[in-house]
């Protein structure tokens, strides 16, 4: 079945710093790719996608390319802020049927001042 | 539209009561889902209905958990005889499609203690 990969957390960075977070996955067919995050005290929520190969998704700063040949979806921002402090997760929604919506198990960033 | 709600947020029980939870998807929304997330995990899929048809279930949903939604709008996901291992937070998402992509949107979810 369907599953997402992603790197173990959690990952604290100083403020302005480089992140990537890693995420890989397994599904048949053509799947659409997510990144959702959690801040604390709030519900998931969509935070970019890319429903190709090749397509970058983008936004807040973060991007993450499609990537076939490695299926792959990494998540990455030029310089974190302490507000991106957040759990990260990477997911994706099958191309066949209903389109389930399967999850990785998330990523925590702690961005300090 | 105020987004997905459920209810309640939180719900503290004993071990062996039954508790039901409420979810109010977003209206133009045929999609529901329910997902379980525990402490350090990511969601892990429940259940889906597309308006009011119970589409799948996941198999490792014991019989204990059933879900309705009648007449397609609002959806109830309810625990018999809980067991400490419940405890969790129970997700509901509505979906739609946008630019060809099925997108969650995601209540603040119900926290299930069982003591």
């Amino acid at each position: 079945g369907d599953s997402v990969t992603q790197m173990e957390g959690p990952v604290t960075l100083s403020e302005e710093a480089c992140l990537t977070i890693n995420c890989t996955y397994t599904a048949t067919g053509y799947p659409s790719l997510f990144w959702y995050v959690q801040y604390p005290g709030e519900g998931l929520q969509l935070l970019l996608k890319a429903t190709k190969a090749d397509d970058k998704g983008s936004n807040k700063g973060f991007e993450a390319t499609y990537r076939k040949e490695t299926t792959s979806f990494h998540l990455e921002k030029g310089s974190v802020q302490v507000s991106d402090s957040a759990v990260y997760f990477c997911a994706l929604s099958s191309s066949g049927g209903y389109q389930k919506v399967t999850f990785g198990t998330g990523t925590k960033l702690q961005v300090i001042p | 539209d105020t987004g997905v709600s459920q209810d309640p947020r939180h719900k503290i029980t004993k071990r062996g009561q039954n508790v039901t939870f409420r979810c109010d998807p977003i209206s133009e929304h045929n999609r529901l889902y329910w997902y379980r997330q525990t402490l350090g995990q990511g969601p892990e899929f429940l259940t889906y209905f597309q308006n009011e048809a119970q589409l799948e279930k996941s198999r490792l949903l014991s019989d204990r958990f059933s879900a309705e939604r009648p007449k397609g709008s609002f959806s109830t996901l309810e625990i018999q005889r809980t067991e400490q291992g419940d405890s969790a937070m129970y997700l509901c998402a509505s979906s739609a499609q946008v630019s060809g992509a099925n997108v969650l949107t995601f209540g603040a979810g119900s926290r299930l203690t069982v003591l």
